[in-house]
């Protein structure tokens, strides 16, 4: 099993619909980051949580909001979809503890169409 | 503010050669330095990473990177590159300052390998 999975894995939707991706982590990781990729923009960050009580915006959160349910999981809506968030969106973990290598174990990706 | 560029959408080289993917960076700190790669339909994937050390770093699948502090600069390497190569880089970069935790990612530069 990867050790960070997002559902679904291809989602298209209707302009207008409330969605929401999940994403789950067994790396035992406090921190997780929600980036959508863009071509040519590189990944961008939406939101990110520190612990379950704590969350971020990051430096793209409009028209997205989050939820950190438990430690491993971290889900990501958008309210009402609008075309321009079609993206490839990951999921990301870290650990804060610098027990490993500082980088992330991110997810497989959800390619999101909004028509 | 934290910056990182990759100047080359696109490099071509030919199996066997030796490959260069360059990458410049910007953080007020100590720089944390990262190479991830992306093949298709997948998430990104740690490769290595410079936080202190040598300059010259060795990571995963025989790419290295060396850090240049002068040029502020953290160029992927690899001495003979394989078709298997072929995929999305991107550089990112932690401001080491303060425990700072958060990663800037490049906008990619893809790799072609041609056989």
């Amino acid at each position: 099993d990867a050790d960070v999975t997002q559902t679904p894995r291809n989602r298209i939707t209707k302009t207008g619909k409330r969605i929401m991706l999940e994403c789950s982590q067994t790396k035992g990781h406090d921190r997780m980051y929600w980036y959508r990729q863009d071509p040519g923009l590189g990944l961008r960050l939406i939101y990110y949580s520190f612990d379950v009580k704590d969350i971020n915006k990051g430096e793209i959160s409009d028209g997205y909001s989050v939820s950190r349910q438990a430690q491993a999981k971290f889900s990501l809506s958008l309210e009402s979809a609008i075309p321009n968030q079609t993206a490839l969106y990951f999921c990301a973990t870290s650990d804060s503890k610098g027990t490993t290598n500082y980088g992330y174990t991110f997810g497989s990706g959800t390619r999101l169409t909004v028509v | 503010a934290q910056s990182v560029a990759q100047p080359e959408d696109q490099v071509n080289v030919a199996e066997g050669n030796p490959l260069t993917v360059k990458c410049t960076y910007s953080v007020s700190g100590n720089p944390y330095l990262f190479w991830y790669v992306q093949y298709p339909n997948r998430g990104l994937q740690f490769l290595l990473k410079y936080i202190t050390g040598d300059n010259l770093v060795k990571g995963s699948y025989g790419f290295e990177a060396e850090f240049n502090k002068s040029q502020t600069s953290f160029h992927l390497k690899k001495p003979s590159a394989l078709v298997s190569d072929s995929a999305l880089y991107f550089c990112a970069v932690r401001d080491g300052w303060g425990g700072g935790f958060k990663t800037i990612f490049g906008a990619g530069t893809r790799l072609f390998v041609k056989a």
